[in-house]
């Protein structure tokens, strides 16, 4: 089993709609959570990390629920340049970040 | 730009032959990650250095592989006898102290063996 699942997509959206996606991770001993962004062919960059209480960044909003170890990711009024692929990331007690496969939104005219 | 660099940007290369590729971290950062991405795949952890010190290196690391980072400062990886599964996207990562988790990656370096 992988230690970070994620529904590979893609998301067909129009603009101004709202898209969520989930990810699931294995290690329930995972310390930190985060979403990054990556661009094709591009670098990952960080998104937002994602806390217990659940935090909001503008347009995202991430969500941790550690008893069923998911996370999740919402991103309202989605801009065209929202089309990306979206990574679902932990970290483990050495720092390690383990990745899921990515999550690939784009975001129709 | 995040500040890491990475060179060369792309390497082509024949199978069986040697690379290296170089990082170079954010400059105050002490910890340096590198990853491997394939295709439609997440970046898989490799190895990482605290300072000079390799501390930890993931079972996908095969013998063919060494990395360095002899000042503390860049790091090279480097592939010896390099085979077809090994084209990939290299990516390297830097960590400031312990009071940040974020890890800053680089462009990577696109490797393609024929």
């Amino acid at each position: 089993r992988k230690e970070v699942e994620q529904d590979p997509g893609p998301f067909n959206v129009p603009e101004g709609a709202t898209v969520a996606f989930n990810c699931t991770y294995s290690n329930s001993a995972s310390q930190s959570f985060f979403w990054y962004r990556q661009d094709c062919r591009k670098e990952p960059k960080l998104l937002m990390s994602v806390y217990s209480s659940g935090n909001e960044d503008g347009r995202f909003t991430a969500q941790l629920n550690r008893a069923s170890q998911y996370i999740s990711l919402l991103i309202r009024d989605s801009k065209l340049s929202d089309s990306a692929t979206y990574l679902c990331v932990i970290r483990s007690n050495d720092y390690k970040l383990s990745f899921g496969a990515g999550t690939t939104v784009t975001v129709r005219a | 730009d995040t500040g890491v660099s990475q060179d060369p940007r792309h390497k082509i290369t024949k199978r069986g032959q040697n690379v290296t590729f170089r990082c170079d971290p954010i400059s105050e950062h002490n910890r340096l990650y590198w990853y491997r991405q394939t295709l439609g795949q997440g970046p898989e952890f490799l190895t990482y250095f605290q300072n000079e010190a390799q501390l930890e290196k993931s079972r996908l690391l095969s013998d063919r592989f060494s990395a360095e980072r002899p000042k503390g400062s860049f790091s090279t990886l480097e592939i010896q006898r390099t085979e077809q599964g090994d084209s990939a996207m290299y990516l390297c990562a830097s960590r400031g102290g312990l009071s940040t988790d974020t890890q800053y990656f680089g462009p990577g370096t696109r490797l393609t063996v024929l």
